[in-house]
Formats: structure tokens, sequence, C-alpha cells
């Protein structure tokens, strides 16, 4: 077990909808990660907040947007659903925003299926 | 910009043998490498990581070292388990920023 939990493990919903993905990091990490993996893209790093700042910013559509609050939890706003959004996405948390040994813990993921 | 490839899979090996799965890299700067494996069903979960050039990391049996003179990063292991069965991911990160790029994974599956 990581420590970072994700919810919901599973959705389902059809296209054009709206979802809100979940993720509380370890005890004690300040910086949040989002991931997608899906087949054709691998893993693709979205977006990263530390302490409730948006830090990096990666491949992440429009359509989607990330928040932190002040508990340090995250959630991922991902609306005008296609089907090509259906994807795992990770979550992940360390202690801090940068430097070589901080170690980044995966949660389980949400498998987002659209139809 | 910066990159990561592995050696297409899957690699399907006999319990005990001996595993190479190939990782090299492109940066701007100055990469940490790390190798990430996923189990069924859960999470990525680091397996090992190397910092500086000529660094070796190891966990659990399974061997990596930075060549900076070749940009790589190869996985090994003497002798592989059935319990070994993952899906096996090179990634970096760049000095300074901690987002990961991976490479498009490795599927290794053990047979008794």
């Amino acid at each position: 077990d990581s420590g970072v939990t994700q919810t919901p493990k599973h959705l389902i919903t059809a296209t054009g909808q709206r979802v809100t993905l979940r993720c509380s990091p370890r005890s004690g990490d300040l910086s949040v990660y989002w991931y997608q993996q899906s087949l054709d893209q691998g893993l693709q790093f979205l977006i990263q907040y530390y302490n409730g700042e948006e830090r990096a910013k990666g491949n992440i559509l429009e359509r989607f947007s990330a928040q932190q609050f002040p508990d340090l939890h995250s959630e991922l706003n991902l609306s005008s659903l296609e089907l090509g959004d259906s994807a795992l996405y990770f979550c992940a948390s360390s202690v801090a925003a940068g430097g070589v040994n901080t170690e980044a813990f995966f949660g389980q993921g949400t498998r987002l299926t659209v139809v | 910009g910066n990159s990561v490839t592995q050696m297409e899979g899957p690699v399907t090996l006999s319990e005990e043998a001996f595993l190479t799965i190939n990782c090299t890299y492109t940066a701007t700067g100055y990469p940490s490498l790390f190798w990430y494996v996923q189990y069924p069903g859960e999470g990525l979960q680091l397996l090992l990581k190397a910092t500086k050039a000529d660094d070796k990391g190891s966990n659990k049996g399974f061997e990596a070292t930075y060549r900076k003179e070749t940009t790589s990063f190869h996985l090994e292991k003497g002798s592989v388990q059935v319990s070994d069965s993952a899906v096996y991911f090179c990634a970096l990160t760049i000095q300074g920023a901690q987002k990961l790029v991976f490479g498009q994974g490795t599927r290794l599956t053990i047979n008794p």
C-alpha cells in the first residue's frame, strides 16, 4: 500500500459528460501529480500541484482541470468527455516539488470508461 | 526534448532465466533514472533508481546501472520468478523538476 488513495476505482460514463476523480496523497506529502495511462499514448504527465499551487503542466487538455485543496487532496475534473478519454488515471504524491532524491508514490488509479 | 525508449515487449521467459530489459534515454540536462513496476490491477511502484552516472540501483534482485556514455539504464535480473510477471517502466526526471517521463512499458511474463 503506497498510502495514496484514489477514488473511485472504476467509472463508466457517457460521451459529453463530466466526471471528477479524487486523490488523497500520502500523509505529509505536499506535491500531487496526475498521469494518464492509455494504450496508444502510454503514461503521460498531466499536471502537478505543490501545496495548493499549480507547479507544472504537461499534456493536459483544455477540457481537463485540476486543483489541490487546503487539506492537500486533489481533484481532476474531466469534462465534455470523448471516447478517447477512456484511460487509467493515476495520482502520485511526493514530499517535495522537485529534487533528485524525492520519490513519487502512486495510487492504484481510476479506470475511466467513456461509452 | 526528454524521452525514454524501452525494448518492445511482450517478453516471455521461463522461471530462473536471465532477464534484460533495455532502456535508453534522451535528456536536456542531467537526469535521474528510475525503473517502476506495475503488477496486475495495481499502481506503479518504484523498483530502483540511480541519480548520477555509474550509480547502480538495485532491489529485489533487479539491477540497473546509469551509463551516461551510452545514455542507457538497462534492467537485469539473474534468475526471474513467476512473481516477477508485471509491466516494467523506465523513466527519468530532470534535476529541478519532479515530473516523470516514462518509456512505453515492457510486459514481462514468466512461465513456471
